[in-house]
């Protein structure tokens, strides 16, 4: 069955810069599409970004446009999320989702059960 | 910028019709998929297309369409399906866009 493990740094200071990593698996990770959503406490969810199935392209909300960059290895069946200067209103749980492409458009199918992400001093 | 309307919450007695609205300008022009979320788990596909059910989901699990309005139908709810519920769609004039609407938490009485 798929399955999307995040992991990564839980503190951040403000200013610093973090790595998330998302392990995948039950399903041909070269043939998608992936993507990074976050949900700040007591917020709703909001999309960062989407990367192509081979990389080649990534797209990215215009919230965190500029200090996140989103990267992928086939090989290993991950996608990483690197986000610099960062602020305590980016403190969030951040997930990872699989996404289906639909035109320019789509959906997320699959869901990992998120990271938290702490930034404070 | 695009925005996907919810009502914050809706409550419902186990066993009625649970029913949540999401609004939006483009929701003609782009499909709405909905998503159901319970806290330290991951969300869950319940709707896409507008109208069609993953495997897996419930059949009381049901959408509809009208104009810029999409609605997520929960018959016979039961305790197990209190959660948020989040519409999402796309701002048609932005290839790529992702809109998730702000999420409508759903409580049986």
């Amino acid at each position: 069955q798929v399955q999307l493990v995040e992991s990564g740094e839980g503190l951040v200071k403000p200013g610093g810069s973090l790595r998330l990593s998302c392990a995948a698996s039950g399903f041909t990770f070269g043939d998608h599409y992936m993507a990074w959503i976050r949900q700040a406490p007591g917020k709703g969810l909001e999309w960062l970004s989407s990367i192509t199935n081979s990389g080649d392209a990534m797209y990215v909300a215009d919230s965190v446009k500029g200090r996140l960059a989103v990267s992928r290895d086939n090989a290993k069946n991950s996608v990483f999320l690197e986000m610099i200067n960062l602020r305590p209103d980016d403190s969030a749980v951040y997930f990872c989702a699989r996404r289906i492409v639909l035109g320019t458009y789509g959906y997320f199918d699959y869901w990992g059960q998120g990271t938290l992400v702490t930034v404070s001093s | 910028s695009y925005e996907l309307t919810q009502p914050p919450s809706v409550s419902v007695s186990p066993g009625q019709t649970a029913r949540i609205t999401c609004s939006g300008a483009a929701l003609p022009k782009s499909y709405a998929y909905w998503y159901q979320h319970k806290a330290g788990q991951a969300p869950i596909l319940v709707i896409y297309k507008d109208i069609e059910r993953p495997s897996g989901v419930p059949e009381r699990f049901s959408a509809s369409s009208s104009g810029t309005t999409v609605t997520l139908t929960i018959s016979g709810v039961q305790a197990e399906d209190e959660a948020d519920y989040y519409c999402q769609s796309a701002d048609t004039s932005r290839s790529y866009s992702v809109v998730f609407g702000g999420g409508t938490r759903l409580t049986v009485l």
